[in-house]
């Protein structure tokens, strides 16, 4: 798997936009661009994944470059239950029967605060 | 949809004895199930994965004799840790996903986590 690189942490103020930046300069053209948060004490939760064109949830949107060598994760009105690690991980996409394992970087601490 | 129980949240035992923890996907058919383990302020570290009905694969450096893993049906997993010690006091957390024709599979779904304290 590719890796990935993400700021240790940022902040954001409660209502605002939170944009999480991500690097992964070395993906490969089957990789797909996962994001996933963990809340304190909790188990991660899946938010949104993309391969190339922009991708929007009702969590988030993710907007790859066109290059795919980075991403941005939106979060567009970050409320302080957004308090959570992000993580940016990259991998193949499943096939039929199968399932990628995923490799846990130290993602990103967003705080928003109030 | 898609959720996934653990259990026990929390346990605490003696060093030297087992500790079996429960991995139920609640609403759908978990082919794959996966086991991992955090320690504080550190990133999820993938132990195995399990596919129903067959033996587990461990990651490097993961004890295979002392991490049992089970998966003997389409929604339960088991993790025993054997022989508990103070280190391996963690928290241990499952994921699942399931396999459907026609369409690739990206998301895994996790557990609430189980706090393991070894004493």
């Amino acid at each position: 798997d590719a890796k990935t690189t993400q700021p240790p942490s940022m902040d954001c103020a409660e209502g605002r936009a939170a944009n999480l930046p991500c690097n992964h300069s070395t993906i490969s053209g089957n990789e797909y661009v996962y994001w996933y948060r963990q809340i304190h004490s909790q188990g991660p939760q899946y938010i949104i994944h993309g391969l190339k064109n922009n991708e929007t949830n009702e969590m988030a949107s993710l907007i790859i470059t066109e290059d795919r060598k980075s991403s941005t994760l939106i979060l567009p009105h970050a409320t302080l239950r957004d308090t959570a690690v992000y993580y940016c991980i990259v991998k193949e996409g499943a096939t039929h029967g199968a399932n990628s394992k995923l490799t846990f970087g130290k993602g990103i601490t967003l705080s928003v605060r109030p | 949809g898609a959720v996934v129980s653990q259990h026990p949240s929390r346990v605490i035992c003696k060093s030297g004895t087992s500790v079996k923890i429960e991995c139920r996907s609640l609403d759908f058919q978990a082919t794959t199930m996966f086991w991992y383990r955090q320690f504080p302020k550190k990133s999820l570290m993938l132990m195995a994965t399990s596919n129903e009905g067959s033996k587990a694969t461990y990651e490097q450096g993961v004890e295979k004799d002392k991490f049992l893993i089970n998966h003997a049906s389409l929604t339960l997993s088991t993790l025993t840790v054997t022989s508990a010690h103070p280190e391996d006091s963690s928290f241990y957390i499952c994921s699942a996903s399931f396999a459907t024709s026609g369409r690739a599979i990206h998301e895994q779904y996790f557990g609430p986590g189980t706090r393991l304290t070894v004493t």
